[in-house]
Parts: C-alpha cells; sequence; structure tokens
C-alpha cells in the first residue's frame, strides 16, 4: 500500500511569490490535514479537509489556502510569500473524521524556503 | 480545549539506559493520545496511541507509554536505548467523541550517546 505523497520535496521561491504544494493520501483515506512545522513554532495545524469540503482551519492568515480534489488529493497554496513562510510542510491523512482514534498517517514533507 | 506538554526539549540518555520522555495532556473530555517520532527530513510515524481501551500500550521499536488519568500523563518508556533511537518524539492529543483536530506537543529530541 503506498504511503502519503507529497510534492515536490524541496522548493525554493522569492519573497512575493506563490507556491504550491500537494498531497496524495493513502489510498482509501478520505480525510487529509496540513501542518506548518518549524524550530520556532512546532507544529501548526492549517487545515483538514474531508470529501473535499474544509472542516477545520487553523490560525494562519488568509493567503494559506487549500483545497481537496473528488479523488482525496489535496494542494495547498500560499500567495505572497513572507520569509516566516520558510517551513516543513506535512501532510497527515487518516480513513475519515470519524475514526478519530485511528491516527495520522504522514508524509515525508515539502521542505519550503523562501529567500 | 486540548493541549500538551513535554517536558523537556532535549533528552539525553546512554545506549542501553532507559528512555523515559515526558507528556503532560489537558483535555476537558476523555481524550486519545499518541507518540509519534520524526527522523531529520522526514515526516512523522506512529509509534503508539491511547484510545481508551488498555491503559499500557505498546508500539513499534520497543517504545509503550501508560496512560495515567489521576495525573493526566502519558509517558514514553523504552526499556533500553539503541542508537537508532535517536530522533524527535512528538505528543498529540485529541478529544474523543466527536472530530477533532490532533494537538502536537513541541517536541523532545532524544540523543543517544554510545
Amino acid at each position: 500500500k503506498a504511503g502519503v505523497t507529497q510534492t515536490p520535496r524541496y522548493l525554493i521561491k522569492t519573497r512575493g511569490q506563490q507556491v504550491t504544494l500537494s498531497c496524495s493520501p493513502i489510498s482509501g483515506h478520505r480525510s487529509v490535514s496540513w501542518y506548518q512545522q518549524t524550530p520556532g513554532q512546532g507544529l501548526q495545524f492549517l487545515f483538514e479537509y474531508f470529501s473535499e469540503t474544509q472542516r477545520n482551519k487553523g490560525n494562519f492568515p488568509g493567503r494559506f489556502s487549500g483545497r481537496q480534489f473528488s479523488n482525496s488529493r489535496s494542494e495547498m497554496n500560499v500567495s505572497t510569500l513572507e520569509l516566516g513562510d520558510s517551513a516543513l510542510y506535512l501532510c497527515a491523512s487518516s480513513p475519515d473524521p470519524g475514526q478519530t482514534n485511528y491516527g495520522y498517517t504522514f508524509g515525508s514533507g515539502t521542505r519550503l524556503t523562501v529567500v | 480545549a486540548q493541549s500538551v506538554t513535554q517536558l523537556g526539549s532535549h533528552v539525553s540518555v546512554s545506549e542501553g539506559a532507559l528512555v523515559l520522555l515526558r507528556c503532560n495532556y489537558s483535555s476537558s473530555v476523555p481524550p486519545y493520545l499518541f507518540w509519534y517520532v520524526q527522523y531529520p527530513n522526514q515526516g512523522l510515524q506512529l509509534l503508539l496511541k491511547y484510545t481508551s481501551a488498555a491503559t499500557l500500550v505498546k508500539g513499534i521499536n520497543g517504545f509503550e507509554a501508560e496512560f495515567k488519568k489521576s495525573e493526566t500523563s502519558f509517558h514514553l518508556t523504552k526499556p533500553s536505548a539503541h542508537m537508532s533511537d535517536a530522533a524527535e518524539y512528538f505528543c498529540a492529543v485529541m478529544n474523543s467523541g466527536g472530530y477533532q483536530k490532533v494537538t502536537f506537543g513541541t517536541g523532545t529530541k532524544l540523543q543517544v550517546i554510545p
């Protein structure tokens, strides 16, 4: 069974640009969550999608957005990049919100560097 | 609201020694609790989880954790550290009874000294 696939693995962008990150969950998983990980802030919840609907959102500015497609693949977008957006972005999949005790399966992440 | 506190951002142990990583949680309802491990430049991997069954939970790689409601704790232990255990460990909490997002602790970096 394939794991959670995140692309690209590494990305370098310039301030002011925008970026799109992709996540393909485990086959059969319908819930995708996104986290930002930085040395200073740790793991910060961005948002969670289930059945193409955003069900939960963290405290991030509107520059951060996401979506989920009918095949459960998800993308997140960050517009007008700032230096502080440099981070490891992690995607996590789970079967569905009803199985809350499942735990997440994480992808390897996308390392975004903003210069 | 839910939260977790991991005591000690860095822990060093000698190879073969006991590993003890501390986690205390706060939750208004019975929680689900998790431990994850992260190796450099990788995502997080689930080590073990407590979901209101047995209070002593065994996970992968010889780790286990005990849920103690009276102490609101869920400490992670391993009897004998191995060099390959060097990584960062995260405790996480999710409220049971309906969907809630997972809240992670700040992590504890484990160093294993040969």
